[in-house]
């Protein structure tokens, strides 16, 4: 299968500072990018899909104030989550799709904020 | 947001024995995937289904799209020790639409 790099697996970070998680297709060219959380012992939820070169379609109730997603080229997409507060503390997922009918996932960022 | 109802929502077997998992929906689907995760990593992807009725078979797994495209089981034969982990199903409408997941299945395997 396709190869997603998602980066980096784990951060720890202070309360109210940003942390940027990159997501990166290696051997395909993603048109499409999804965000997605996952609490322990839960399903993945979607947060937000994006377009190469367009501003991404968030879920309801993900405020795209705080949880800000770029996609600037077919191959990275990074979200950022702005003044982290410890509920933010999750692990998030990103998957990217080449319109193939299948995404491919990367391997997670596990984010604690203390 | 909405998710898939998947069923069962653990499963405690031992090793060899035969495995059974499905989903149901209220929408209709155009592509039903079939996802394995282990603790602290990302989903793979085991089968994806395209076809109402199709049935397709990766190695020791099996998955059925329901004929209905409501719905969508996953059977794994001879279940051994890696086997263990969190299944997923997911339905998309097809191209790059959003997945929508199931609950998932923690599976595992008592000495």
């Amino acid at each position: 299968g396709a190869v997603v790099s998602q980066h980096p697996s784990r951060v720890i970070c202070k309360s109210g500072t940003s942390v940027k998680i990159e997501c990166r297709s290696l051997d395909f060219q993603a048109t499409t990018m999804f965000w997605y959380r996952q609490f322990p012992k839960q399903s993945l939820m979607l947060m937000a899909t994006s377009n190469e070169g367009s501003k991404a379609t968030y879920e309801q109730g993900v405020e795209k104030d705080k949880f800000l997603i770029n996609h600037a080229s077919l191959t990275l997409s990074t979200l950022t989550v702005t003044s982290a507060h410890p509920e933010d503390s999750s692990f998030y997922i990103c998957s990217a799709s080449g319109g193939s009918r299948v995404a491919f996932f990367g391997q997670g960022t596990r984010l604690t904020v203390v | 947001g909405q998710q898939l109802n998947q069923s069962p929502q653990s499963m405690f077997i031992q090793e060899g024995e035969d495995v059974s998992m499905n989903c149901t929906s209220s929408s209709i689907f155009n592509t039903w995937l079939w996802y394995k995760q282990d603790p602290g990593e990302g989903p793979v992807l085991l089968i994806a289904l395209y076809k109402a009725g199709e049935l397709t078979s990766n190695g020791r797994l099996t998955a059925q799209f329901g004929i209905t495209r409501k719905d969508s089981f996953l059977n794994i034969s001879a279940s051994i020790p890696s086997d263990v982990g969190i299944y997923f199903c997911a339905g998309s409408s097809g191209g790059n639409e959003k997945l929508t997941f199931g609950t998932g299945t923690r599976l595992t395997i008592i000495p």
